[in-house]
């Protein structure tokens, strides 16, 4: 079975500073991956998706970035912290159908980041 | 613009008190609609995936339900185990212009469930 982890789960970082958050899935190969960050009383929103190594779309601009440096690491990144960053960073991974079928997407257990 | 809203934003009931939550969507062609369950700090839990208009799944104490315009999450006989944030989320066909990728989520739903 699939299994998808995240660290660290819990960060608190001050404004300005860098950020590594990882993901990892195991128990498929070349999953579709994807960052979303959930803010207090706001949807989930995408950030970026993944169908393949060094192959990264960004769905809303930001001071963020991503990378997929292995086929199942999935990797969120800033060099400058924002205020705004704040919230709860979740990793969801799908089998990458494209078909005409839909595509369920399985998340991790989440990073929550605060920015003082 | 794809839209979801779910209603009502929090319920309370009682052990064993059935009802409903309701997400009502705007979506081009709609691919599927997809229910998850949140426990607070943790990652959402895919339950169900709909795909057509009159179509109906179950699990447990859950079943969804979906019309052309909203999806219903019914919970018969619910436990406080059932207490969580429930999500809903669209996906748009490619016909419309929709992506393999993106899902459209509603703020969900807080259901607290008393013994």
């Amino acid at each position: 079975s699939q299994t998808i982890h995240q660290w660290p789960a819990t960060l608190v970082q001050p404004v300005g500073s860098p950020l590594s958050l990882e993901c990892t899935v195991e128990g498929t190969s070349n999953p579709n991956l994807y960052w979303y960050r959930q803010a207090a009383g706001r949807g989930l929103q995408l950030l970026f998706y993944s169908v393949g190594i060094g192959q990264i779309s960004s769905e809303v601009p930001q001071n963020l970035s991503a990378s997929r440096p292995q086929d199942r690491q999935f990797i969120l990144s800033s060099k400058k912290l924002l205020l705004s960053d704040s919230g709860f960073y979740l990793c969801a991974w799908s089998l990458g159908q494209t078909s005409s079928s839909t595509d369920t997407q399985y998340f991790g257990p989440g990073t929550r980041l605060t920015v003082l | 613009e794809d839209q979801v809203t779910q209603s009502p934003e929090a319920l309370r009931l009682q052990e064993g008190e059935s009802s409903s939550l309701n997400c009502s969507y705007t979506v081009s062609g709609l691919r599927g609609l997809f229910w998850y369950r949140q426990d607070p700090g943790k990652g959402p839990e895919f339950l169900f995936t709909l795909y057509s208009a009159g179509e109906e799944k179950e699990k447990e104490r859950l079943k969804a339900t979906l019309t052309k315009k909203e999806s219903f999450l019914h919970i018969t006989a619910p436990k406080p185990e059932d207490s969580a944030t429930y999500l809903c989320a669209v996906q748009a066909g490619l016909e419309s212009g929709g992506s393999n990728y993106k899902l459209t989520f509603g703020k969900g739903t807080l259901l607290t469930v008393n013994p």
